[in-house]
């Protein structure tokens, strides 16, 4: 069964970068052929996708966010990681790593982590 | 950007009525790349509904998606109590958005 597990810390000063991983199991990054997104939710707000990966080395980024983010893939890890630079109290939210429905980029998001809530205070 | 506006913003139903959902967009959602999700509080959302009308796996048949071009809705026959939720609409046609979402309550 798949799972998709997101870390890291749950507290960033402003101005610094963000990061965090998403680890996947129950499923090979690089044989799946799936893509592989971030999500965001600030709290009680929606969702605002951030980007998306491909094993292969392709990324997607959101274009108000495309500036600040980079996503990478590390295949023998089995896992996806996401950047978020210069980061300000507009930052704050549950982070979710997704996947893509259907091997395709454009895509409904079928597998969802239980979220990583960052905070960024000084 | 394709802008997504849900309404209504909260519905207060009973178990057993049956609930609509509207999603409108900005533009026309190219090939009826919509979906639909629900969100628990303090849960991750769960995929309903993409392709504007295809359930995706375990979900219920209660629930059905319909639309096409801007106008897309959700509907669920006869609530459950675990029904209610808040629901999001996302479009995949032009890169990817999402609306802000409906609370579904229970009266």
């Amino acid at each position: 069964q798949l799972q998709l597990q997101e870390s890291g810390p749950g507290l960033v000063k402003p101005s610094e970068t963000l990061s965090l991983t998403c680890a996947v199991s129950g499923d090979s990054i690089s044989s799946s052929g799936y893509f592989w997104g971030w999500l965001r939710q600030p709290p009680g707000k929606g969702l605002e996708w951030i980007g998306t990966a491909f094993y292969k080395g392709g990324t997607y980024y959101n274009p108000s966010l495309q500036s600040r983010v980079l996503i990478s893939v590390d295949t023998s890890k089995n896992q996806v990681s996401l950047n978020v630079t210069s980061v300000s109290a507009a930052d704050t939210a549950i982070y979710y790593c997704v996947r893509h429905w259907g091997r395709l980029l454009w895509s409904a998001f079928d597998s969802w982590g239980q979220g990583a809530r960052v905070i960024v205070a000084s | 950007e394709i802008v997504l506006t849900q309404s209504p913003g909260t519905l207060s139903l009973s178990p057993g009525e049956r609930a609509t959902l509207s999603c409108r967009a900005s533009h026309s959602v190219m090939t009826n790349y919509l979906a639909w999700y629900q969100q628990k509080p303090g849960q991750a959302p769960r995929l309903l509904i993409y392709g504007a009308s295809s359930r995706a796996t375990g979900i219920p048949d209660r629930f059905s998606g319909s639309g096409s071009g801007t106008d897309f809705s959700l509907t669920i026959s006869r609530l459950e109590p675990e029904d209610f939720a808040v629901y999001f609409c996302q479009q995949y046609g032009s890169s990817i958005t999402f609306g802000q979402g409906t609370r579904l309550e229970i009266k």
